[in-house]
């Protein structure tokens, strides 16, 4: 079946623009998970959504970033007035979220340059 | 929170030759501990995982092994081909909560001929 796919795969932006970053998770998986990977890093949690509670913000770097995620599908990752920074690969992760260990699988990621 | 570390950072063998890439972690109640292949350019892929309720697990050239005792796991990668060729992410998670992962820094794997 589809896994994991994110949009766009790749974004070029200009510093102090904003970006949003799309991500269709698995049908059928409540559980959705963003990542980021900075150039030669492991990937660095983000905020985690699951089922209709409140999503885990713990890993957002600040208030310029936010996501969504609208009638438990599909994810939008937005980061306000971008910095150079920022840029990396965004990864989106989902998992069944059943029983007691979850399998995360990911989508192949938006890399982002903020010029 | 959890912390990952893993080692080495780069790691090139012959083809044939074995692979073992180690990692720890300092929360004692994390309990699953899975590894992905990161080929250029696609994200990671879930190659094999173990949980803390079992000590070994193989999957053909494949093994991970974990010793809770020291919190520790490592990826044993037997036979190995050019295709093995990649960046591999330790990770650990405490599952029945935020299962969020805590990846280690990741390990580059070239497999020469």
């Amino acid at each position: 079946g589809a896994g994991v796919s994110q949009s766009p795969s790749n974004k070029v932006t200009e510093k102090g623009k904003d970006v949003e970053l799309r991500c269709d998770p698995i049908s059928g998986h409540t559980a959705l998970y963003w990542y980021r990977q900075s150039l030669g890093q492991g990937l660095e949690f983000l905020i985690y959504f699951q089922g209709n509670s409140a999503p885990d913000k713990s890993g957002l770097p600040s208030d310029r970033f936010s996501a969504e995620r609208t009638g438990g599908s599909v994810s939008t990752l937005t980061i306000q007035r971008t910095q150079q920074e920022d840029s990396a690969v965004y990864l989106c992760a989902s998992s069944l979220a059943r029983g007691r260990y979850e399998t995360q699988y990911f989508g192949p990621g938006t890399r982002l340059l903020v010029l | 929170g959890e912390n990952v570390e893993q080692h080495p950072s780069t790691l090139s063998v012959q083809e044939g030759d074995s692979a073992v890439i180690k990692c720890t972690y300092s929360d004692s109640a994390s309990n699953y501990f899975p590894w992905y292949k990161q080929e250029l350019g696609k994200g990671p892929q879930l190659i094999i995982d173990i949980r803390s309720n079992v000590g070994e697990k193989k999957d053909q050239r494949i093994a991970v092994t974990l010793n809770k005792t020291a919190k520790h796991f490592s990826l044993h990668i037997t036979e190995t081909q050019p295709e093995d060729s990649a960046v591999y992410f330790c990770a650990a998670s405490i599952t029945g909560t935020a299962s969020k992962l805590t990846f280690g820094t990741g390990t580059r794997l070239q497999v020469t001929l």
